[in-house]
């Protein structure tokens, strides 16, 4: 079957500090891959996608790359922000459907 | 271009009541998303709309819950004998085909 696996929170980091979160999948057939950020009060809006392997998703200074060989699609940014403080969640659909499967949420609060 | 709009935001209601929320999609968008978010999880698939049609349903998606796409425009989703179980956030999403997911707020349901 389909499923996403990501990192627990939450995570609290300084300002500047450097992020990571991890992202692995499980899926039939190639799927794309997608990250999704939900800031306080509002909806789940996408912040980056890699549809095959090899390719990195980048937008906001955050980066991701597609990993077939590991399954893993795992989120860094070099230099965090307060206003990075949200939760981030990791996505996949699948190839064969258009059915999106998102991972548990990570909870992320950059403190000045 | 105003986003994806649900109304109500937030729904309180009694045990074995029903009640029907409403999404009004992005106007080109002929994909339609239904999905149920828990505290602590990411958002679970429900059902999903090309245009009027209901191309899939998720086993999540109980003989009590009903969704409609008319015209292919807006989208209600209904829930009947509210159960205590059915408290989420229900979201509705939408997208021209592109693989990216437009998000609404979203639907408080609490049921007492």
């Amino acid at each position: 079957g389909n499923s996403v696996t990501q990192m627990e929170g939450p995570v609290t980091l300084s300002e500047e500090a450097f992020l990571t979160i991890n992202c692995t999948y499980t899926a039939t057939g190639y799927p794309s891959l997608f990250w999704y950020v939900q800031y306080p009060g509002e909806g789940l809006q996408l912040l980056l996608k890699a549809t095959k392997a090899d390719d990195k998703g980048s937008n906001k200074g955050f980066e991701a790359t597609y990993r077939k060989e590991t399954t893993s699609f795992h989120l860094e940014k070099g230099s965090v922000q307060v206003s990075d403080s949200a939760v981030y969640f990791c996505a996949l659909v699948a190839n064969t459907g258009n059915q999106f499967y998102f991972g548990t949420g990570t909870s992320l609060t950059v403190i000045p | 271009d105003t986003g994806v709009s649900q109304d109500p935001r937030h729904k309180i209601t009694k045990r074995g009541q029903n009640v029907t929320f409403r999404c009004d999609p992005i106007s080109e968008h002929n994909r339609l998303y239904w999905y149920r978010q828990t505290l602590g999880q990411g958002p679970e698939f429900l059902t999903y709309f090309q245009n009027e049609a209901q191309l899939e349903k998720s086993r999540l998606l109980s003989d009590r819950f009903s969704a409609e796409r008319p015209k292919g425009s807006f989208s209600t989703l209904e829930i009947q004998r509210t159960e205590q179980g059915d408290s989420a956030m229900y979201l509705c999403a939408s997208t021209p085909g592109d693989e990216k997911l437009f998000f609404g707020s979203g639907t408080q349901l609490s049921v007492l």
